[in-house]
């Protein structure tokens, strides 16, 4: 167990809907990174937070943000959803900048 | 463009073989880390290597990194069928916090 939490599991939603991704960071761990993983492209780096603020900024479409809540969990909405946006969604923290970083078990996004 | 490109994408050798999986860049790097993901998980780290020429060594799995900080290599002695998984390689941007990820090696081990 990492101690990364990452909710839900699975999600299953039609185009053109909008979703939420959470992610709880280990304790004590102040950054957060969301990674996009699909087969063709690999683990994709969308965007990092550290202590509340954006530090990083990945080739994250406009249709996606993010933002890190003052007790440092954070949230991932992904609006106007298209068919090329399922893959599996994950969520890393670290206690600092280019540390390790400890991922959870990614949230399996099917856009149909 | 992949700023860290790893070889060979996919392997399948049997139980007891050695082997060698790569990571080449050719932007220099202060750190690099090797993360093993198995089906239905996140990335784990392995190890990270920061010093040009460093060698590390977990159990079966060597590890070392390029003189020149620009490529990496992992070689595991003996491989065992619980060593399947996808090997990934991360570095650290030096102009920002990025950690990015090459596309793995998908390492398949036959009993």
């Amino acid at each position: 167990d990492s101690g990364v939490t990452q909710t839900p599991k699975h999600l299953i939603t039609a185009t053109g809907q909008r979703v939420t991704l959470r992610c709880s960071p280990r304790s004590g761990d102040l950054s957060v990174y969301w990674y996009q993983q699909s087969l063709d492209q690999g683990l994709q780096f969308l965007i990092q937070y550290y202590n509340g603020e954006e530090r990083a900024k990945g080739n994250i479409l406009e249709r996606f943000s993010a933002q890190q809540f003052p007790d440092l969990h954070s949230e991932l909405n992904l609006s106007s959803l298209e068919l090329g946006d399922s893959a599996l969604y994950f969520c890393a923290s670290s206690r600092s900048f280019g540390e390790k970083l400890f991922f959870g078990s990614g949230t399996q996004l099917s856009v149909l | 463009t992949q700023l860290l490109e790893q070889s060979p994408q996919f392997l399948s050798i049997q139980e007891g073989e050695n082997l060698t999986v790569y990571c080449n860049s050719s932007s220099v790097f202060s750190s690099l880390q090797w993360y093993r993901q198995e089906p239905g998980e996140g990335p784990v780290l392995l190890v990270t290597v920061v010093t040009g020429g460093e060698v590390k060594k977990l159990k079966r799995l060597t590890f070392q990194f390029g003189d020149a900080r620009k490529d990496s290599s992992l070689h595991i002695t003996a491989a065992q069928p619980g060593d399947t998984g996808l090997y990934l390689c991360a570095a650290k941007m030096n102009r920002d916090d990025k950690i990015i990820f090459g596309k793995g090696t998908r390492l398949h081990i036959l009993p």
